[in-house]
């Protein structure tokens, strides 16, 4: 079983719709929790770090739900500059290993 | 300021042939890793370094790969004999201290294996 599993779409949403993704992990030891948006043929650039309590910034909010091991990014008023791929990223207790996910690929349309 | 850096940033090998893939990153970034990307796929952790020292590298698929970071700062991954299916984007990153996750990608060497 893979540390991070992702559904990888694609999603295809118009502009200005909300879209949620949604990443589940299997150790429950994990401490740190992130998003990274990955453009085409480029490096992944972080988009948020994820926090229990659940964090925000501007369109973008991202939940923690330790119980079940998972973790969303939702996503208002899509902007076509929004398309992408997002990784989801779980760090370990010992800080070294980050594990991504496979990414979930956003399309969105004019 | 600058950023990580990696060169080359193409490598077309064919099978068989050595490769080193250079990674620069941010001055004064004290971690370092190395992933391996596949068409389609998240990175893959390959191997960790603090320092010049080489903490995990429970990532690495083989003996062919070896990787070094002799001095703290510039590190190099080596395949040896490469083979088809080590065709990947390889990615370098670097991470501060102070309780900050955050990694910072270099833009990847994508190696072709003919």
């Amino acid at each position: 079983r893979k540390e991070v599993e992702q559904d990888p779409g694609p999603f295809n949403v118009p502009e200005g719709a909300t879209v949620a993704f949604n990443c589940t992990y299997s150790n429950s030891a994990s401490q740190s929790f992130f998003w990274y948006r990955q453009d085409c043929r480029k490096e992944p650039k972080l988009l948020m770090s994820v926090y229990s309590s659940g964090n925000e910034d501007g369109r973008f909010t991202a939940q923690l739900n330790r119980a079940s091991q998972y973790i969303s990014l939702l996503i208002r008023d899509s902007k076509l500059s929004d398309s992408a791929t997002y990784l989801c990223v779980v760090n370990t207790l010992t800080g070294n290993q980050f594990y991504f996910g496979t990414g979930t690929s956003l399309t969105v349309i004019p | 300021g600058a950023g990580v850096s990696q060169s080359p940033r193409y490598k077309v090998a064919k099978r068989g042939q050595d490769v080193a893939l250079r990674c620069d990153p941010i001055s004064g970034h004290v971690s370092l890793f190395w992933y391996q990307q596949a068409l389609g796929q998240g990175p893959e952790f390959l191997t960790y370094f603090q320092n010049e020292a080489q903490l995990d590298k429970s990532g690495l698929p083989s003996d062919r790969f070896f990787a070094e970071r002799p001095e703290g700062s510039v590190s190099t991954l080596k395949i040896q004999r490469t083979q088809q299916e080590d065709s990947a984007v390889y990615l370098c990153a670097s991470r501060g201290t102070g309780g900050n996750y955050e990694q910072y990608f270099g833009p990847g060497t994508r190696l072709t294996v003919t």
